[in-house]
């Protein structure tokens, strides 16, 4: 049973231009998201997070929205960038004392091209 | 600022034999959480301890074993490895356990190789 769903393994992007991955998840009792890079050889990278209190929150070119009546949540990066290039993981947890437990997607392998 | 800290970074085992994973987390940090990725299954959710307590734990047989140390250090140990049990073990530290806001760091993980 796969909670957390990033349905594409891989997106092609242009540089200077927008990257949006996406992942869907299906535990209502997830209310904190949250979303990794990680590099080969290397262990993922905490990027942004967002609670289900809240529909948007940015950190410079990482904006993450998400439609908690659609389950779905969302990674926009303006303007990619060469070294985005990675494979992206959106994670979820439940909170209070399920914090700690994180449930990820897949991956989505991101490819920026100069 | 060091980071996770995970030792060896590399490992390899024969079946049947049993093998421990350390993990130093970040300064501070009293949260750790364990997770496994292979190729098939991707990252899995193994257990998580606070304050030397197991808070959670994923659904991996019992052949899967952690513990946290009062400073805050963590192992974890995988008896009578299979074949199966190959693959990138990662630790993660956070600086609390419940609290919305805070992302978990990861170190680079120990690649488990049975054969």
């Amino acid at each position: 049973d796969q909670q957390v769903k990033q349905n594409s393994p891989s997106l092609s992007v242009q540089e200077g231009r927008i990257s949006i991955l996406n992942c869907d998840y299906t535990n209502s009792m997830f209310d904190y998201f949250l979303w990794y890079k990680k590099y080969p050889a290397e262990g993922p990278t905490f990027l942004i997070s967002i609670s289900s209190i809240k529909d948007k929150n940015e950190d410079g070119r990482f904006t993450v929205f998400l439609n908690k009546s659609a389950k779905h949540l969302s990674l926009h990066i303006v303007p990619s960038q060469p070294g985005d290039s990675a494979v992206y993981f959106c994670a979820a947890s439940a909170g209070g004392t399920s914090y700690g437990k994180l449930t990820f997607g897949q991956g989505t392998i991101l490819t920026v091209h100069p | 600022k060091a980071g996770v800290t995970q030792t060896p970074r590399y490992l390899i085992k024969t079946r049947g034999q049993q093998v421990t994973l350390s993990c130093s987390p970040i300064s501070g940090h009293r949260s750790v959480s364990w997770y496994q990725q292979t190729p098939g299954q991707g990252l899995q959710f193994l257990f998580e301890y606070f304050s030397e307590t197991q808070r959670n734990k994923g659904n991996f047989p019992g052949r899967f074993s952690g513990r946290q140390f009062s400073n805050s250090r963590s192992e974890m140990n995988v008896s009578t490895l299979e074949l199966g049990d190959s693959a990138l073990y990662l630790c993660a530290s956070s600086v609390v356990s419940g609290g919305a806001g805070y992302g978990y760091t990861f170190g680079s993980g120990t690649r488990l190789t049975v054969v």
